[in-house]
């Protein structure tokens, strides 16, 4: 099992739309989660990270659920420029590893007029 | 330019050649990644280092591979006797010890192995 899974899409959106990724990881264990969105052939950015009671930025809505060690990102009202890749970030666990950054495979999104 | 800079930003180079890369990091950073991503993944870990000491290295990294940090400042990561499927884009990161989780990329650098 991968230990960060998404759904590679592609997410085809009109521009308006309302969209949610999900991603599930494997280990129980983690302790800080993020969405960092990439622009094609582009560095990852940090987009918001993600705590246990959600937290919102803008038209951006993360949700973290422990229990069923699932993390979510809606987008409301998409804009052209939201097309990207989104991927879902946790992070390492153990000693010397708790800053390691784990990524999935991203979830693309393509906002359309 | 306070950012991560990474050198060169690409690099096409015959099978079986060596190859080098430079990241140098936000300078108040004191962690540096390498990751390595493929054409439709996420980044991959490769190795970590914190100040001058490599901390963790990934499985994913042949012994054909080798990074080093001398001074705690900038990385350079090598490549031996490359072959096809090297082909990547390589990219660094840093981050501070306060903030650990929270990383800076660089533009990457892409290398084609023909």
């Amino acid at each position: 099992r991968k230990e960060v899974e998404q759904d590679p899409g592609p997410f085809n959106v009109p521009e308006g739309a309302t969209v949610a990724f999900n991603c599930t990881y494997s280990n129980s264990a983690s302790q800080s989660f993020f969405w960092y969105r990439q622009d094609c052939r582009k560095e990852p950015k940090l987009l918001m990270s993600v705590y246990s009671s959600g937290n919102e930025d803008g038209r951006f809505t993360a949700q973290l659920n422990r229990a069923s060690q699932y993390i979510s990102l809606l987008i409301r009202d998409s804009k052209l420029s939201d097309s990207a890749t989104y991927l879902c970030v946790v992070n390492g666990v153990g000693a010397g590893t708790a800053s390691k950054l784990t990524f999935g495979t991203g979830t693309r999104l393509q906002v359309t007029l | 330019d306070t950012g991560v800079s990474q050198n060169p930003r690409h690099k096409i180079t015959k099978r079986g050649q060596n190859v080098t890369f430079r990241c140098d990091p936000i300078s108040e950073h004191n962690r540096l990644y390498w990751y390595r991503q493929t054409l439709g993944q996420g980044p991959e870990f490769l190795t970590y280092f914190q100040n001058e000491a490599q901390l963790e290295k990934s499985r994913l990294l042949s012994d054909r591979f080798s990074a080093e940090r001398p001074k705690g400042s900038f990385s350079t990561l090598e490549i031996q006797r490359t072959e096809q499927g090297d082909s990547a884009m390589y990219l660094c990161a840093s981050s501070s010890s306060g903030t650990g989780s929270v990383y800076t990329f660089g533009s990457g650098t892409r290398l084609t192995v023909v």
